[in-house]
């Protein structure tokens, strides 16, 4: 079956640090990728997407690629801020199935 | 305006009670899900549905039971309350499953004593 598998954390770094997020996931057929962030004390939202290879997902600053020969969706930021800290999600999805969460990695970023 | 929303924001009850969690989206989306977010931040679904009708039912004791009265909103009850009843439960919709951007509402924090 489908899954996703993240790097544990938690993940602290300094502010204006490199930020790499492991992410992997075993699928059938051609998933979209998600990465979906929470805000504490907040639901989740979506961070970016990305529905094919090679496509890169891009937002605030955030970078995945979807790595079909790898199964992977890493996400990346050249310069995190104290702002950033949250949970980060990778997640999959097949049409008409529904989404795969990974358990989440918590990120802090320190000033 | 709220997109997804939910009520109450926190509910403290205690063990054998029955408890009600609403959840309204204004989105004109087709499909919504309940959510249980355990103290690790875990993310587990317990329920889909898709215009009223139940598509997903995750192995889910069977004193949770959603209700949809219309595509518009899904409320979950929850019968017996148990101490491991104890989590954040969120509401989300989509157009749709899998492939879909899911909204997320704000979450009601359930605390059994």
């Amino acid at each position: 079956g489908n899954s996703v598998t993240q790097m544990e954390g938690p993940v602290t770094l300094s502010e204006e640090a490199f930020l790499t997020i492991n992410c992997t996931y075993t699928a059938t057929g051609y998933p979209s990728l998600f990465w979906y962030v929470q805000y504490p004390g907040e639901g989740l939202q979506l961070l970016l997407k990305a529905t094919k290879a090679d496509d890169k997902g891009s937002n605030k600053g955030f970078e995945a690629t979807y790595r079909k020969e790898t199964t992977s969706f890493h996400l990346e930021k050249g310069s995190v801020q104290v702002s950033d800290s949250a949970v980060y999600f990778c997640a999959l999805g097949n049409r008409d199935d529904k989404i795969i969460f990974g358990k989440g990695t918590r990120l802090h970023i320190l000033p | 305006d709220t997109a997804v929303s939910q009520t109450p924001k926190y509910l403290v009850t205690q063990m054998g009670n029955d408890k009600s969690i609403k959840c309204e989206q204004n989105l004109g989306h087709d499909t919504m899900y309940w959510y249980k977010q355990d103290s690790k931040k875990f993310l587990k679904i317990m329920f889909s549905y898709n215009n009223k009708e139940l598509i997903i039912n995750e192995t889910v004791p069977n004193r949770f039971s959603p209700k949809s009265p219309d595509k518009a909103h899904l409320n979950l009850h929850i019968n017996s309350l148990e101490l491991g009843d104890s989590a954040v439960y969120f509401c989300a919709s989509s157009h749709g499953q899998g492939v879909h951007e899911q909204y997320f509402g704000p979450g009601t924090r359930l605390t059994v004593t």
